[in-house]
């Protein structure tokens, strides 16, 4: 079947631009998790969702950074007043439930943003 | 310090070697383990997970050291197609948001 999708592949844009980065999870997973990437490291977390719900914003590294699921399947990530360090590859995630078990985690191919 | 620290490498490897390397990591309350396998330019992919006991999986064995606090992948008979970056991966208690390491490389070669 179908895996974790993200648009775009790639995005180039400006510092000081909006940018918006879409995941479409694994039909039928509940959870889903955004990850950022930057060269020669590992992903870091920035945000999980359970549902529709925000259930841990931790990992956003401050208030330029939100993300929505209003619908409970498809996410996006938006990035206001982009700069130079927050070029990284974006990893989007999600698995069949959230609580007590881990469930597997599988990763999209990412976005990946250059910010000139 | 990180959460979670590895030997970035590379760790070169002959083909039909076997290769070993660690992952330590901070936090004693971390409940859950893995080792996942991330190819160039491609997404992370569960390796498989680590259990105290050990486990192994083909040519794969992971083992957990709680009291050390460290986690250990080794590959036996290195294929070509092994040669990739393994991220050392932690859950902490209660919760489900994955602690990555920064990877270790590993090149085999012919």
């Amino acid at each position: 079947g179908a895996g974790v999708s993200q648009t775009p592949s790639n995005k180039v844009t400006e510092k000081g631009k909006y940018v918006e980065l879409r995941c479409d999870p694994i039909s039928g997973h509940t959870a889903l998790y955004w990850y950022r990437q930057s060269l020669g490291q590992g992903p870091e977390f920035l945000i999980y969702f359970q549902g529709t719900g925000a259930a841990d914003d931790s990992g956003l590294p401050n208030d330029r950074f939100f993300a929505v699921r209003p619908e409970g399947s498809v996410s996006t990530l938006k990035i206001q007043r982009t700069e130079r360090g927050d070029s990284a590859v974006y990893l989007c995630a999600s698995s069949s439930l959230a609580g007590g078990a881990y469930n597997e985690q599988f990763f999209g191919p990412g976005t990946r943003l250059t910010v000139l | 310090r990180k959460e979670v620290e590895q030997d970035p490498g590379p760790f070169n490897v002959p083909e039909g070697a076997t290769v070993a390397f660690n992952c330590t990591y901070s936090n004693s309350a971390s409940q859950s383990f893995f080792w996942y396998r991330q190819d160039c330019r491609k997404e992370p992919k569960l390796l498989m997970s680590v259990y105290s006991s050990g486990n192994e999986d083909g040519r794969f064995t992971a083992q957990l050291n709680r009291a050390s606090q460290y986690i250990s992948l080794l590959i036996r008979d290195s294929k070509l197609s092994d040669s990739a970056t393994y991220l050392c991966v932690v859950i902490k208690a209660a919760g489900n948001k994955l602690t990555f390491g920064g990877g270790t490389r590993v090149l085999v070669k012919p």
